[in-house]
């Protein structure tokens, strides 16, 4: 079946690091592959998304790259900041619509 | 646009009593919505998928009797937590696809009811 495999956590960074969350995945066919936020006590939100080999994902200053033949999607971003902190999953959609999320991963940013 | 709202977000209730999710989408038609349960740190388990005007699809493991999904418009599901017990204290989740194509396969989540059973 489809799964995702995020890298462990946690993760502590300084304000304007530069972060990367590797993330990869196996699935049938050709799957859509998400990058959601949750910010504590909240729901998710989607980051962004890829839809296609190549495609590349971007939002608030994150990016990710849809690379069908490492069959990645690394989550990335140049300069944090302290309200960056959350936790992000990574997930994909097979055919049927159904989510399949990594284990999620926690970014703490130091001021 | 793609708003899900959910309600409540915080409910305490004592053993045995039941407890009622709204799940409803803000700006569009929701085909199909999903029902999540979230532990502490850790990923979201899919519970059920339900249909507008169709009977949910539960996942292995999942009491549909203890967890009842009605799915009556294109805009609002309800998980009923039946007879709820201090082990279904959790955090529950629900998400929404439209049904225009072009978003077809992307979820848009509610923010999350926090449930506390005593």
């Amino acid at each position: 079946g489809d799964s995702v495999t995020q890298m462990e956590g946690p993760v502590t960074l300084s304000e304007e690091a530069f972060l990367t969350i590797n993330c990869t995945y196996t699935a049938t066919g050709y799957p859509s592959l998400f990058w959601y936020v949750q910010y504590p006590g909240e729901g998710l939100q989607l980051l962004l998304k890829a839809t296609k080999a190549d495609d590349k994902g971007s939002n608030k200053g994150f990016e990710a790259t849809y690379r069908k033949e490492t069959t990645s999607f690394h989550l990335e971003k140049g300069s944090v900041q302290v309200s960056d902190s959350a936790v992000y999953f990574c997930a994909l959609t097979g055919a049927n619509s159904k989510l399949t999320f990594g284990k999620g991963i926690t970014l703490s940013v130091r001021p | 646009g793609a708003v899900v709202s959910q309600h409540p977000s915080w409910v305490i209730c004592k053993s045995g009593t039941s407890v009622k999710i709204e799940c409803r989408s803000l700006d569009f038609q929701a085909t199909t919505m999903f029902w999540y349960r979230q532990f502490p740190k850790q990923s979201l388990m899919l519970m059920a998928t339900s249909n507008e005007g169709s009977k949910a699809t539960y996942e292995q493991g999942v009491e549909k009797d203890k967890f009842l999904i009605n799915h009556a418009s294109l805009t609002l599901s309800t998980l009923t937590v039946t007879s709820a017990h201090p082990e279904d204290s959790s955090f529950y989740i629900c998400s929404a696809i439209s049904g225009g194509l072009e978003a077809k396969n992307i979820q848009y989540f509610g923010a999350g009811t926090r449930l506390s059973v005593l």
